[in-house]
């Protein structure tokens, strides 16, 4: 089974620069998760589709951040324009989702994650 | 107060040493989700459990509904299990994950 396939695995830009990154889940996997991970910090959810529906995006600086799943496959998150503080690692993950209680605890699965340096 | 607490936030210890990590959480949970990430890796799903414990090769997570509290043991430890281990819930009946901030594990040879 392929794993959870993101890019580019790293970038750097200047401040006020816009950034995209794409993310593809497990196929078959209703729900994805944005992610951003500050150095020495635990993950802090941006953004959650499932399928092609947003699902949480309360913690997701809408003024600058932007994601969309149009399809409810892969999906990209937009930075525009970064900031110094947005220099972190972006992670996805997928989850099989789908309706009932039962969907609520499927198995998570992360890609590699994209490290954003902010300059 | 975070509603997922962990500890040790670091912890070093000698090859072949038993390990405890612990994480406490505040809210009502359908789940708990222990995670590895090594260093520049991805996250990787190590456990997901509900009630009572899982055991996975040299590792064991065991969960206290009651007491809000799960643990994360490894034993015989070794180099390579040196990463931050991180411990998220499942709050209760919703798709809201919430993460810990993580234990920084070093096992020296």
């Amino acid at each position: 089974e392929a794993g959870v396939a993101q890019s580019p695995r790293y970038k750097i830009i200047e401040k006020r620069q816009s950034v995209a990154f794409w993310c593809n889940p497990i196929s078959g996997h209703a729900t994805l998760y944005w992610y951003q991970q500050i150095l020495g910090q635990g993950p802090k959810l941006l953004i959650q589709f499932q399928n092609n529906g947003v699902v949480d995006d309360s913690q997701l600086p809408k003024d600058r951040f932007s994601a969309e799943r149009l399809k409810g496959v892969d999906s990209t998150l937009k930075i525009q324009p970064a900031k110094l503080e947005d220099s972190a690692v972006y992670l996805c993950a997928s989850s099989l989702g789908g309706t009932g209680l039962s969907s609520y605890n499927s198995p998570l699965h992360f890609g590699n994650g994209t490290r954003l340096t902010v300059t | 107060k975070n509603e997922v607490e962990q500890s040790p936030q670091n912890l070093t210890a000698q090859e072949g040493e038993f390990i405890t990590i612990n994480c406490s959480y505040s809210v009502g949970i359908s789940a708990l989700h222990w995670l590895q990430q090594h260093p520049g890796g991805g996250i990787v799903s190590l456990f997901m459990l509900s009630s009572g414990k899982k055991k996975h090769g040299r590792l064991i997570a065991t969960i206290n509904i009651q007491e809000k509290h799960s643990s994360l043991h490894i034993t015989a430890s070794h180099p390579r299990d040196s990463a931050v281990y991180i411990c998220a819930v499942r709050v209760d009946s919703s798709y809201k994950l919430i993460f810990g901030s993580g234990t920084r594990l070093l096992v020296r040879p």
